[in-house]
């Protein structure tokens, strides 16, 4: 079965860039999406189709796939964006979450 | 703005079956594609499974003969059935709503873009 290998923690000052990464077989044929999820909340869509952002997700919030691996980035890392964050491909019509990469920004 | 809302009975005895509802707020059900995911405490997340008003469903190949979804359009809710349950089954458990579409290669383009706020569901005795 696929799967997709995220770092288990991540960490930055505020104001510096963080980057997550997923790993995955042939990842770059897929579309890659990311989800932010704080504590004690559902997650929340922040990066989709590898580079395109919800509205309201604010532009540091930037994604990238051109191969193996995807990374997330966010440019000038905030305190609120302290969360775990889960990249999440489809494979074979099934969902596939990385296991998660916690972020913490201090 | 739509909002997703999970109900069920929060705690479920080992071997027996987990119902769970999700209201869908506003909006056609029968527009898009539904989907339950889980998180044990503590964990990361687990996709169960999606079903859409034709009857089409597709479940998490390792959940597969435990697993039943559906949809009522008069009520505007989707249902999750999770049969045999063990300790292992407890979690928060969110259902979501599918974005997307297939490009221009067949590549699946598919994403969540609503999710309820999730209900915890305790497997025990």
């Amino acid at each position: 079965s696929y799967e997709l290998t995220q770092p288990p923690s991540v960490s930055v000052s505020p104001g510096q860039t963080a980057y997550i990464t997923c790993s995955g077989d042939r990842l770059g044929d897929k579309y890659v999406c990311w989800y932010q999820q704080k504590p004690g909340q559902s997650p929340v869509l922040v990066i989709y189709q590898d580079t395109k952002r919800p509205s309201g997700i604010p532009e540091r919030f930037s994604g990238s796939n051109s191969g193996n691996p995807a990374t997330l980035t966010i440019s000038g890392a905030q305190a609120m964006d302290e969360a775990d964050y889960y990249c999440q491909v489809w494979d074979s019509s099934t969902v596939i979450f990385g296991g998660g990469t916690k972020l913490t920004v201090l | 703005q739509v909002q997703l809302q999970e109900s069920g009975p929060g705690l479920v005895k080992p071997s027996e079956t987990l119902s769970l509802t999700c209201s869908v707020s506003s909006g056609s059900i029968s527009t898009y594609y539904w989907s339950w995911v889980r998180q044990p405490p503590g964990k990361g997340l687990e996709w169960l499974g999606y079903t859409y008003y034709s009857g089409s469903t597709n479940y998490n190949p390792s959940l597969k003969s435990r697993v039943t979804m559906s949809l009522d359009t008069s009520k505007n809710q989707f249902s999750l059935k999770l049969s045999s349950v063990t300790a292992a089954d407890t979690a928060v458990y969110y259902c979501a709503r599918r974005q997307g579409y297939y490009d221009s290669s067949g590549i699946p383009l598919w994403y969540f873009d609503l999710w309820g706020r999730g209900t915890l569901i305790t497997v025990s005795s």
